[in-house]
């Protein structure tokens, strides 16, 4: 099993529709958990850190399951501006950080 | 908003050479990353650095890579011996503290290898 594992993608929505993402990580220990979205050649920027009771800041909504091992985000409300893709991020180690693949998504007009 | 700065942007070396990437953190934060991304690839962890040592290292970060901080403000990676497949995007990143603390990055040096 991958350590942090993502649906590549590409997901296509129209604007305004909801989506969401999610991400599995294998290491049950692990203890940080955050969402970055990374442009076209472009560094990773954090989106929001991941808490254990869900957070949500604006059209963005995190989840942990850590029963289930796995993160969501949902996105309300899509802009165009939100094409990107969104990189799950956990930590393996105490300040190492494992990246996923990253799920592409495309909001189209 | 303090930014983490990275200097080159675009590095251009001849197979076998050395480069030293440049990183300056975010002032007030007290640890450092580096990652490296191939094209197309996802982003890898190379070394985090604290208190002036090594924290943490990838099985990537062998004895080619070297990481200093040579004064206040700066945090290099150097690379010796540079061979093709060290052609990727590397980012430099840092955070007030280490454990449970999200990691703020630089916009990257994109080395390419000749």
């Amino acid at each position: 099993r991958k350590e942090v594992e993502q649906d590549p993608g590409p997901f296509n929505v129209p604007e305004g529709a909801t989506v969401a993402f999610n991400c599995t990580y294998s290491n049950s220990a692990s203890q940080s958990f955050f969402w970055y979205r990374q442009d076209c050649r472009k560094e990773p920027k954090l989106l929001m850190s991941v808490y254990s009771s869900g957070n949500e800041d604006g059209r963005f909504t995190a989840q942990l399951n850590r029963a289930s091992q796995y993160i969501s985000l949902l996105i309300r409300d899509s802009k165009l501006s939100d094409s990107a893709t969104y990189l799950c991020v956990v930590n393996g180690a105490a300040y190492k950080y494992i990246f996923g693949t990253g799920t592409r998504l495309k909001v189209l007009a | 908003e303090p930014e983490v700065t990275q200097t080159p942007s675009h590095q251009v070396t001849q197979m076998g050479q050395e480069v030293i990437l440049r990183c300056v953190p975010i002032s007030n934060h007290l640890y450092f990353y580096w990652y490296r991304q191939i094209l197309g690839q996802k982003v890898e962890f190379l070394v985090s650095f604290y208190n002036n040592e090594i924290s943490e290292k990838s099985e990537i970060f062998d004895d080619q890579f070297s990481v200093e901080r040579p004064d206040g403000s700066n945090f290099t990676l150097k690379i010796r011996s540079t061979k093709l497949e060290d052609s990727a995007m590397y980012f430099c990143a840092s955070s007030e503290q280490g454990r449970n603390q999200p990691q703020h990055f630089g916009d990257g040096t994109r080395l390419s290898i000749l």
